[in-house]
């Protein structure tokens, strides 16, 4: 899994609690993404990093927050989780932008909103 | 809209037997096609990865076609194996802001 850990794998919280969920590589890659995975959906941009600090929105970003203070770890919050935010969530990394670098994905977070 | 239209949407076939996975797209600009394998469980793994001007790609029992021109790509496997079990995603890079587009799957069931 090109040196990409996501944790935890498996999480269970209630509504209304806060949540992060952890990406770290180890390929000193400068992008890093989290997409969620949905039934019906493809998957889905929330937020991706372009450096250390350096941050921007995806598709479907409401209700999340993200940070990466060091080049390795790229973090995803959900401030105050929901039921609808129960997803498989996915962190990718890629060298450079999409559009020109192959993207590396993790094994994936399984969150469930009770 | 950017889409990225995949049928079927499941599959099931005999080991050995060959497949012909499709995939229709409408983005623009387009940069790049990809296809990924997707255990269950795991998270999604490239197979190729096409420009515009790449119409045939193969990676093992893998190969992979692009025509630009009609928007449409096709994955086919040869020989299935009981491990080609798995989704199969078309991913294409492009949109004003570059980002990858993904279509829903194609979930492959290879029976003994």
């Amino acid at each position: 899994d090109a040196g990409i850990t996501q944790s935890p794998r498996h999480k269970v919280t209630e509504t209304g609690t806060p949540v992060t969920l952890r990406c770290h590589q180890t390929e000193n890659h400068r992008y890093m993404y989290w997409y969620r995975q949905d039934p019906g959906h493809g998957l889905r941009l929330i937020h991706y990093s372009y450096g250390v600090k350096d941050t921007d929105k995806g598709e479907v970003s409401d209700g999340y927050s993200v940070s990466r203070s060091k080049t390795e770890d790229f973090l995803l919050t959900l401030e105050s989780a929901t039921s609808s935010q129960t997803s498989v969530y996915f962190c990718a990394i890629s060298e450079g932008g999409h559009r020109e670098y192959e993207a590396f994905f993790g094994q994936g977070t399984r969150l469930t909103v009770v | 809209k950017n889409q990225v239209e995949q049928s079927p949407q499941s599959l099931i076939i005999l080991e050995g037997k060959n497949c012909t996975l499709q995939c229709n797209y409408t983005v623009s600009p387009f940069s790049n096609l990809r296809w990924y394998k997707q255990d269950t469980g795991r998270g999604p793994v490239s197979l190729t990865i096409m420009t515009f001007s790449e119409n045939t790609k193969s990676n093992g029992r893998y190969t992979a076609t692009l025509d630009a021109d009609t928007k449409q790509s096709s994955l086919h496997i040869t020989a299935s194996q009981l491990s080609d079990s798995a989704s199969y995603i078309c991913v294409v890079a492009g949109g004003s802001q570059g980002n990858l587009i993904f279509g829903k799957g194609t979930k492959l069931s290879v029976k003994p």
